[in-house]
């Protein structure tokens, strides 16, 4: 069974980069048959989908975080990676990464999240 | 961008109750309609994908029917695990979910 865990910095400052990685076990991030994304959620509020990578590393975002945000993949250590530039408080959330069924466009499963607050 | 609405905001109910959760989006997505389960910090569990079909290990309880802008989910004989906000979630050419609709006990 496959499961996700999000690992990274709790506090970053303003202006500076959040970076966070999600540990895939259970299956591989290669094997082709899934893809794999990052999607957010603001302290009491709903969910926002930030981006996805696709098998073959094409990645795809948030027209409204596009300017700011990379994703990438390790396959030798089963990884994949948020970068998000330049943030501001509005971008204090939890922090989910899933894997996308792409036959179905959704969501199963998701990692237990991560919070993230930006503050000086 | 697609708009998804969800109504209501928040129910009322009693164990044993039937429920109904309505989303409706903004322009056609067809079937591509997910709905989820979000406990208190836990992190959302996909119940339904392609707007009728059951995810694997779901409680029967647990429907979802609609096509085109108009969604349900419906939940019958309501448990006390079934206490949690539910999120309808559409995929057009990207990702947007609705606002959420928290289910508390009457």
């Amino acid at each position: 069974q496959v499961q996700l865990q999000e690992s990274g910095p709790g506090l970053v400052k303003p202006s500076e980069t959040l970076s966070l990685t999600c540990t895939v076990s259970g299956g591989s991030i290669s094997s082709g048959t899934y893809d794999w994304g990052w999607i957010r959620q603001p302290p009491g509020k709903g969910l926002e989908w930030i981006g996805t990578i696709f098998y073959g590393g094409r990645t795809y975002y948030n027209l409204s975080l596009e300017s700011r945000v990379t994703i990438s993949a390790d396959t030798s250590k089963n990884q994949f990676s948020l970068k998000l530039s330049s943030v501001t408080a509005a971008d204090t959330a939890v922090y989910y990464c899933a894997r996308l069924s792409p036959h179905t466009s959704s969501w199963p499963p998701w990692g237990q999240g991560t919070r993230v607050t930006v503050s000086s | 961008d697609i708009q998804m609405t969800q109504s209501p905001s928040t129910l009322s109910a009693s164990v044993g109750d039937r429920v109904t959760i309505t989303c409706r989006a903004s322009q056609s997505i067809t079937s591509w309609l997910a709905w989820y389960q979000q406990k208190p910090g836990k992190a959302p569990k996909l119940l339904i994908y392609k707007a009728s079909s059951l995810e694997s290990g779901v409680p029967s309880r647990f429907s979802g029917s609609g096509s085109g802008t108009e969604f349900t989910l419906t939940i019958s004989n309501l448990q006390p695990d079934d206490f949690a906000t539910y999120y309808c979630q559409q995929y057009n050419n990207y990702w947007t979910f609705g606002q959420g609709t928290k289910v508390e006990i009457k």
